[in-house]
């Protein structure tokens, strides 16, 4: 079982808007990490943010951290079709392996 | 630097029959895990190693799945008398211990049990 949930399932949105995904999790956490997924491949590391950060920034994507809700948000500016995947966020609660969410899939049309 | 490679990259193989799967790391990784993937879900953890040595291992693992880890280097996960429920993606990753647990992934072994 999974330790982290993501909100929404499924999301499709046009080329040029922002897309928004949400994960909770259930324990603390020392980093929260978001991956990407294409389908049928691994996963790839977008970002972290250390349990003292509240707001992180990479290029199109912006992460926040609410320790006090056990909740981060994903969001991608600007989508493009290439943004189309799945995205999953995971918790590294002080232990040595990440626990993984069920994913958000975005399908990005153009 | 390759990456992480995984092999075979799709296996197909009847119930009750072995299988067994390779992942070689990052060449100066210390840590390597196993996770196994349904579609629609997350990864979900199996094991992991810190160097040669099998540190975790997930309480839902069968005692049909075993992995090793010789030399530190790469790493086998085999089955034991597959069961359609082990059809599944098993992803392979690797870290450098202490750079926050960020994960590089194989793209996988998809097995089929038919």
């Amino acid at each position: 079982s999974q330790q982290g949930e993501e909100d929404p399932q499924a999301l499709s949105i046009q080329e040029g808007e922002n897309a928004t995904m949400n994960c909770s999790y259930k324990t603390s956490i020392n980093n929260l990490q978001w991956y990407r997924q294409n389908s049928g491949r691994g996963l790839v590391h977008l970002i972290l943010i250390r349990s003292n950060e509240r707001e992180k920034h990479s290029g199109r994507l912006r992460v926040t951290l609410d320790t006090s809700k056990k909740s981060s948000s994903l969001l991608i500016t600007a989508s493009r079709a290439a943004d189309t995947a799945s995205y999953f966020c995971a918790n590294n609660n002080a232990g040595n392996m990440l626990t993984f969410g069920g994913g958000t899939r975005l399908m990005v049309k153009p | 630097d390759t990456g992480v490679s995984q092999d075979p990259r799709h296996k197909i193989t009847k119930r009750g029959q072995n299988v067994t799967f390779r992942c070689d790391p990052i060449s100066e990784h210390n840590r390597l895990y196993w996770y196994r993937q349904t579609l629609g879900q997350g990864p979900e953890f199996l094991t992991y190693f810190q160097n040669e040595a099998q540190l975790e291992k997930s309480r839902l693992l069968s005692d049909r799945f075993s992995a090793e880890r010789p030399k530190g280097s790469f790493s086998t996960l085999e089955i034991q008398r597959t069961e359609q429920g082990d059809s599944a993606m098993y992803l392979c990753a690797s870290s450098l211990a202490g750079a926050d647990e960020k994960l590089f992934f194989g793209s996988g072994t998809q097995l089929s049990v038919l």
